[in-house]
C-alpha cells in the first residue's frame, strides 16, 4: 500500500462547479498534511496546510480526518485558473527526521 | 528573499554519461529533499538530508545515483552512467524545521538522449 494514495482523476468540472478531492495515508504517526498545487511543467507549491480542525482559505477548504486517515480539499466555485494538480502531502517522523511524502496528485481541469 | 535554485535548469546528456545535478537552498533551511518526476507522474522521492543526521537513501532507484551536502548548505545530485529511462525533472526542495512547508526550486530537466 502506497504511503499516499490520491485518485489520480482528471476531474473535468464546469466553471463555478464545487469540486471535492481526498487522500489517504497509511501511516498513523503522520503529523502534518498540506495541500500543494503543481502547474503544468511547474514545481509544486503549497497551497494551503491541513489542521485537524479544518481550515478555510477563500474557495478552498481542508480538512482532517485522524481516524480515518484521509484528508480532502474541498474547491467551492472553480475557476479557469484552478486547472492544475493537486498533490497531498503528509509529513511523517522517521528515525532521520521528518519526511513529506506526496501523493501522484489529482489533475483538475475547469471548463467553460 | 531568495527562493530555491537549482542548476543547471535544462541538462542534454549522451547515454552513459554522468551528470551532476545542483540545488542551493534557501538560507537556514535544515531539510533538503531530491524528487524526481517523470513526464505526467507525480514526485518520486529520492533522498533526504535533515541537519547533519545520516541521509535517508531510500528512494535512490540504483546505485548510480548518488547524493552529498556540502557544510549543511549546497546539495549535488550525481547519476553515474546516464540511461535514457533517466530523463525526469529533478526537483530539490527545502524547508527549514519539523512542520515547516516545503519550497521547491524550478528544477533541472535531464534528457538523455
Amino acid at each position: 500500500r502506497k504511503e499516499v494514495e490520491q485518485d489520480p482523476g482528471p476531474f473535468n468540472v464546469p466553471e463555478g462547479a464545487t469540486v471535492a478531492f481526498n487522500c489517504t495515508y497509511s501511516n498513523s504517526a503522520s503529523q502534518s498534511f498540506f495541500w500543494y498545487r503543481q502547474d503544468c511543467r511547474k514545481e509544486p507549491k503549497l497551497l494551503m496546510s491541513v489542521y485537524s480542525s479544518g481550515n478555510e482559505d477563500g474557495r478552498f477548504t481542508a480538512q482532517l480526518n485522524r481516524a480515518s486517515q484521509y484528508i480532502s480539499l474541498l474547491i467551492r466555485d472553480s475557476k479557469l485558473s484552478d486547472s492544475a494538480t493537486y498533490l497531498c502531502v503528509v509529513d511523517i517522523l522517521t528515525g532521520g527526521g521528518n519526511k513529506l511524502t506526496f501523493g501522484t496528485g489529482t489533475q483538475l481541469k475547469v471548463e467553460l | 528573499g531568495a527562493g530555491v535554485s537549482q542548476s543547471p535548469s535544462n541538462k542534454v546528456t549522451e547515454k552513459g554519461k554522468d551528470v551532476e545535478l545542483r540545488c542551493d537552498p534557501i538560507s537556514g533551511h535544515t531539510a533538503l529533499y531530491w524528487y524526481r518526476q517523470s513526464l505526467g507522474q507525480g514526485l518520486e522521492f529520492l533522498i533526504y538530508f535533515q541537519g547533519n543526521s545520516a541521509p535517508d537513501k531510500s528512494g535512490l532507484p540504483s546505485d548510480r545515483f548518488s547524493a552529498e551536502r556540502t557544510g549543511g548548505s549546497v546539495s549535488t545530485l550525481t547519476i553515474q552512467r546516464t540511461q535514457q529511462e533517466d530523463s525526469a525533472v529533478y526537483l530539490c526542495a527545502t524547508k527549514r524545521d519539523r512542520g515547516e512547508t516545503q519550497y521547491f526550486g524550478p528544477g533541472t530537466r535531464l534528457l538523455v538522449l
